[in-house]
């Protein structure tokens, strides 16, 4: 089954604990994206990827890493959480150069809270 | 930051109800705009890609039209039904392959 799986799904922590998120896709997709969704903010991208090793800054970067060794997965890492991390991430790929434009799919989201 | 914006923030209405919403972007250097479904405790799923200046798409109760030159698109629900609540998203693709910028959704909920 064609899917996109991030881990973990729930995730409760304190501030300065680092903690990393995956996402993985089995579709052969280029482009990985990362978001966040707050209430009233709608979805924001923190940060995308084109390739392996290819990343870039979406609207919403700091305090966030990413890294793209394989082409499969897409770690979303936060060295020192803070409380106005606390939020809903979503993952998600795509493949614009198959012809099927920039459509997302999207992974099933982890809910991060950060006391 | 490209302005994506949706309108209205909510709507209640009630079952068997047409309702329509709208998602306004910039006129300029567009490529695609998109429309995502998207339930509660779910994931957002894609609803229709749009390109051409006029295109209407259609999937069951659900259709989208697509104004480029004044950069504005609609989304038409016909007789909703409750299971159609949803949060109902617009993004805009400027350049092929370019990042999505989302709209902040309208959220429907529609009354048995």
């Amino acid at each position: 089954e064609a899917q996109v799986t991030q881990n973990p799904r729930y995730l409760i922590t304190v501030t300065g604990k680092k903690l990393t998120v995956t996402c993985s896709q089995n579709m052969n997709h280029e482009y990985m994206s990362w978001y966040r969704q707050d209430p009233g903010l709608g979805l924001r991208q923190i940060y995308y990827s084109m390739n392996v090793e290819v990343t870039d800054k979406g609207d919403v970067p700091e305090g966030y890493k990413v890294s793209r060794k394989e082409k499969r997965n897409f770690p979303l890492i936060l060295e020192s959480p803070s409380p106005n991390q606390t939020s809903l991430y979503f993952c998600a790929s795509s493949s614009p150069t198959s012809g099927s434009y920039n459509e997302q799919f999207f992974g099933p989201g982890t809910r991060l809270t950060v006391l | 930051i490209l302005n994506v914006e949706q309108s209205p923030q909510s709507l209640h209405v009630q079952e068997g109800d047409s309702t329509n919403f709208t998602c306004s972007f910039p006129s300029s250097n567009f490529y695609a705009l998109h429309w995502y479904r998207w339930e509660t405790a779910k994931s957002p799923e894609a609803l229709f890609v749009m390109t051409l200046n006029g295109d209407e798409k259609k999937k069951g109760r659900i259709s989208a039209t697509l104004n480029t030159k004044e950069g504005y698109s609609y989304l038409y629900i016909k007789g909703s039904q409750p299971e159609d609540s949803a949060t109902y998203l617009c993004a805009f693709e400027e350049t092929s392959g370019s990042r999505l910028t989302f709209g902040e959704g309208t959220q429907l909920t529609v009354n048995p």
